[in-house]
């Protein structure tokens, strides 16, 4: 079964940084488009953040513009999501998953189990 | 506020059918993108129940089905059961804002 393990969710304080994992077990995340999700308290899923399959294009929510970037290491097998200036607004479940198709504008068919991040001091 | 709107709860018996509608724009699918749709358990993570609007992924009971017309899209669940108690959110594309979108999300109650 193709699964997505995320790491690195914690407690942090408003400004600070984190960087997410997503490593890919059972399949290789070369030329799949990746995305980040999240789910704040009470709120829906929001989307935050998409790679394309070839990495050459990055996708952003207005609401983490500028302060987020993904990235990947195919030869890692993994998908990173750097989070800087951190606000109490951040603080959510942040989901891995992989998309439908390689442009980073599909759907998503396969996600982790999340990872939780507080921003609070 | 949800660039995709969704009824944001909406409840049925076990055995009737619910229809969850998801209203867009001509950016997102009324150009023509496709619909997808996640259902998500308490406590657990997403998982998705219909893409490319109504195309179900394996293991997935044929008592859910979507469609798409015009500027909206709607995922129908017929028989219901209490296992299908759950958030449900639809999620496009929008090429206004070049940004996936997801609707509000549906709290369904099964009664």
């Amino acid at each position: 079964e193709v699964q997505l393990l995320e790491s690195g969710g914690g407690l942090v304080q408003p400004g600070g940084s984190l960087r997410l994992s997503c490593a890919a077990s059972r399949f290789t995340l070369s030329r799949q488009a990746m995305s980040w999700a999240r789910k704040a308290p009470g709120k829906g899923l929001e989307w935050v953040s998409s790679v394309s399959g070839s990495g050459g294009n990055t996708y952003y929510a207005d609401s983490v513009k500028g302060r987020f970037t993904i990235s990947r290491d195919d030869s890692k097998n993994t998908v990173y999501l750097q989070m800087n200036s951190l606000r109490a607004e951040d603080t959510a479940i942040y989901y891995c998953a992989k998309d439908l198709s390689p442009s980073g504008r599909d759907g998503m068919d396969v996600w982790g189990q999340g990872t939780t991040v507080t921003v609070s001091s | 506020q949800s660039v995709l709107t969704q009824p944001p709860s909406m409840s049925g018996a076990p055995g009737q059918r619910v229809t969850i509608s998801c209203t867009g724009s001509s950016s997102n699918i009324g150009a023509g993108y496709d619909v997808h749709w996640y259902q998500q358990l308490p406590g657990t993570a997403p998982k998705l129940l219909m893409y490319d609007n109504s195309n179900r992924p394996s293991g997935v009971p044929d008592r859910f089905s979507g469609s798409k017309s015009g500027t909206s899209a709607s995922l129908a669940i017929t028989g219901l059961q209490a296992e299908d108690e759950a958030d449900y959110y639809c999620q496009s594309y929008d090429s206004s804002l070049t940004v996936k979108i997801f609707g509000g999300g549906t709290m369904l109650t099964v009664l």
